[in-house]
């Protein structure tokens, strides 16, 4: 079982629909959940953390949380152009380093 | 400058010869991070430092790969005899704490021929 699991996609959202993107994860002892958008050629950027079980908003994001479930989500609202990216989840183990999934490829349909 | 800065951002190398990464972190973070990235996959992490200790060099994939970050600030990636499978995106990333968010320089794009 690999430690950071994504759907690869690539995931087609029409613009203005929610884009919804799921992670699931292997390390019990993860406390921090970070979400990155990479664009092509560029280096991740941190779009979203998020600490505790439950919803963590901002602006057109909104993280969740399922410890329990050891699973982690992200859903964009409103969906732009822009937002058409590879979104990677990283829990941040035990150890505090971050593990990265595969990503999962999103693009936004005009 | 703001933000972690890494040099060469491309660096083109012969089979069998020795490259150097440098990264200049965030002033002030002590958690610096080493990834590899290859295309299509996501960044899988090499070595971790705080301050100028290496705490956890488990990802490095072979003895030809060595990491120092000696005075707890810029650090270097330095890969031996280098091979077609090492050409990748390297990244480096910066934390001002341990778990903490990291922020990435732009990469080094090396590519073994």
């Amino acid at each position: 079982q690999k430690e950071v699991e994504q759907n690869s996609g690539p995931l087609s959202v029409p613009e203005g629909a929610i884009a919804s993107l799921n992670c699931t994860y292997s390390d019990r002892g993860s406390q921090s959940f970070f979400w990155y958008r990479q664009y092509s050629g560029k280096s991740p950027e941190l779009i979203m953390s998020i600490y505790s079980n439950g919803d963590k908003e901002d602006g057109r994001f909104t993280a969740q949380l399922n410890k329990a479930s050891q699973y982690v989500s992200l859903l964009i609202r409103d969906s732009q152009p822009s937002d058409s990216a590879t979104y990677l989840c990283a829990p941040a183990g035990g150890n505090e380093k971050l593990t990265f999934g595969t990503g999962t490829r999103l693009t936004i349909i005009p | 400058g703001a933000g972690v800065s890494q040099s060469p951002r491309y660096k083109v190398a012969k089979r069998g010869q020795d490259v150097a990464l440098r990264c200049d972190p965030i002033s002030g973070h002590v958690s610096l991070f080493w990834y590899q990235q290859a295309l299509g996959q996501g960044p899988e992490f090499l070595t971790y430092f705080q301050n100028e200790a290496q705490l956890d060099k488990s990802g490095l994939p072979s003895d030809r790969f060595f990491a120092e970050r000696p005075e707890g600030s810029v650090s270097t990636l330095k890969i031996q005899r280098t091979q077609q499978e090492d050409s990748a995106v390297y990244l480096c990333a910066s934390s001002p704490f341990r778990g903490g968010e990291l922020f990435f320089g732009e990469g080094s794009r090396l590519t073994v021929l």
